[in-house]
């Protein structure tokens, strides 16, 4: 059983598009982030959300919506996509109450390409 | 908010080669994890070390709080050893920051 899962795993759309990223951990982690990875390597924080509630909503432009509808699940949904939004999204999942606190277990990634 | 960095940026070593990874903080922390991303982009935990040392096979991690810097210890190394080395650092609750990252290639 994967931990933490993505889908997709691919995506290539053109500019202007919506699209969703759907994230999955069966961990029982209370914590879920949203990651973004350039080119560079750079792995940029979006957000995060404890228990549904969002705590880190890092500077990312309103076309990036997250949504968690339950502790399991938090959904990353792009509106009007453009080319800087190509990159890879890495969904994460941590326990705040157990220890060591807040392991990160990362999903396999998600690659978007805008074209 | 908390600087991560982390040097070198790039290394590359002969299989069997050991190596020291740095990463500096600029402010205390809670935790602070070290992470591998292989070719494939895959990332893997390897520590959770707010302080102190711990060790895993050729790999161990030492942290030293009070001085704001963590140490990753690559021995004997292996091809298999490559790929970017990450360090992350929480200063505030679920919020995990991550370094540039130290990109290591192993030649055989």
């Amino acid at each position: 059983d994967t931990a933490v899962s993505q889908t997709p795993k691919y995506l290539v759309t053109q500019m202007g598009n919506d699209k969703s990223i759907k994230c999955e951990q069966n961990l029982g982690h209370d914590t879920m982030y949203w990651y973004k990875q350039d080119s560079k390597k750079f792995l940029k924080i979006m957000f995060s959300y404890n228990n549904k509630e969002l705590i880190i909503n890092e500077t990312v432009p309103n076309r990036f919506s997250p949504k968690s509808p339950d502790k399991a699940h938090l959904n990353l949904h792009i509106n009007s996509l453009e080319l800087g939004d190509s990159a890879v999204y890495f969904c994460a999942s941590s326990s705040s109450a157990s220890y060591p606190r807040n392991t990160i277990y990362f999903g396999e990634g998600s690659w978007l390409t805008v074209v | 908010g908390i600087q991560v960095e982390q040097s070198p940026p790039d290394l590359i070593l002969q299989e069997g080669a050991n190596s020291t990874l740095r990463c500096n903080f600029s402010d205390s922390v809670n935790n602070l994890q070290w992470f591998h991303q292989n070719p494939w982009g895959q990332l893997i935990n390897l520590f959770y070390i707010p302080s102190g040392t711990k060790q895993n096979g050729r790999l161990s991690a030492t942290t030293v709080a009070t001085e704001r810097y963590s140490l990753l210890y690559i021995s004997s190394s292996q091809t298999t050893d490559s790929g970017v080395y990450f360090c992350a650092v929480e200063r505030a609750l679920n919020d995990m920051r991550f370094g540039a990252g130290t990109r290591l290639t192993v030649k055989p």
